[in-house]
């Protein structure tokens, strides 16, 4: 099974709402990551939060990592047609492969 | 920027074809990465090369095999094309010796091969 999953596997907000995308996953890491895939494209990084930090900070996007309870969530503040896509959440456990999870579908209504 | 360039975006081969991925990547990364991605399952590991010539299996490496000749190509290769092969298939490069380097990957903008 997937380290990381999603959650909720698909959401629709309307534009300058809130967007709030969480991931759960299962064994101790060393950073986790989310990215960002366009319809047809590949994924684009975001943002890397590493396990000793628990909130970070980028543009209209904020991450949070609880290593206690093994989960992240990933918040777009008002949010814009733009933002449609899927979202992906990754760890790295410290070897070379980083485990992506099955991804939420953002939809935002213009 | 980093750029990963995967030489075609979309490629329609036959059962049986002996079928070939290119990937380049231009900033000299050390890791290289081959995925697929289907519906509902996420990104699955094919293969991954941490160096030129080194290549070590992902969870699904059957009926497929890589090659990494130079540091900034890497190549995936089905042997002989199947139809559970259709996909969208993507590659990824990530600087760092280890996996320890706390770097993310870099994709490009993928393959959708058919096989018909």
């Amino acid at each position: 099974s997937q380290q990381g999953e999603e959650d909720p596997q698909a959401l629709s907000i309307q534009e300058g709402e809130n967007a709030t995308m969480n991931c759960s996953y299962k064994t101790s890491i060393n950073n986790l990551q989310w990215y960002r895939q366009n319809s047809g494209r590949g994924l684009v990084h975001l943002i890397l939060i590493r396990s000793n930090e628990r909130e970070k900070h980028s543009g209209r996007l904020r991450v949070t990592l609880d290593t206690s309870k093994k989960s992240s969530s990933l918040l777009i503040t008002a949010s814009r047609a733009a933002d449609t896509a899927s979202y992906f959440c990754a760890t790295d456990a410290g070897g070379f492969k980083t485990i992506f999870g099955a991804g939420t579908r953002l939809f935002v209504k213009a | 920027d980093v750029k990963v360039t995967q030489s075609s975006r979309y490629l329609v081969k036959r059962t049986g074809e002996k079928v070939f991925l290119e990937c380049v990547q231009d900033m000299d990364h050390e890791n290289m990465f081959w995925y697929r991605q289907d519906p509902g399952l996420g990104l699955r590991l094919i293969y991954f090369s941490y160096d030129v010539k080194m290549k070590e299996k992902g969870d699904i490496p059957e009926g497929y095999s890589v090659s990494r000749e130079k540091k900034e190509r890497f190549s995936l290769i089905l042997e002989s094309a199947s139809t559970n092969q259709t996909s969208m298939y993507l590659c990824a490069s990530r600087a760092g010796l280890t996996g320890l380097s706390n770097q993310p990957q870099h994709f490009g903008d993928g393959t959708r091969l058919s096989i018909l």
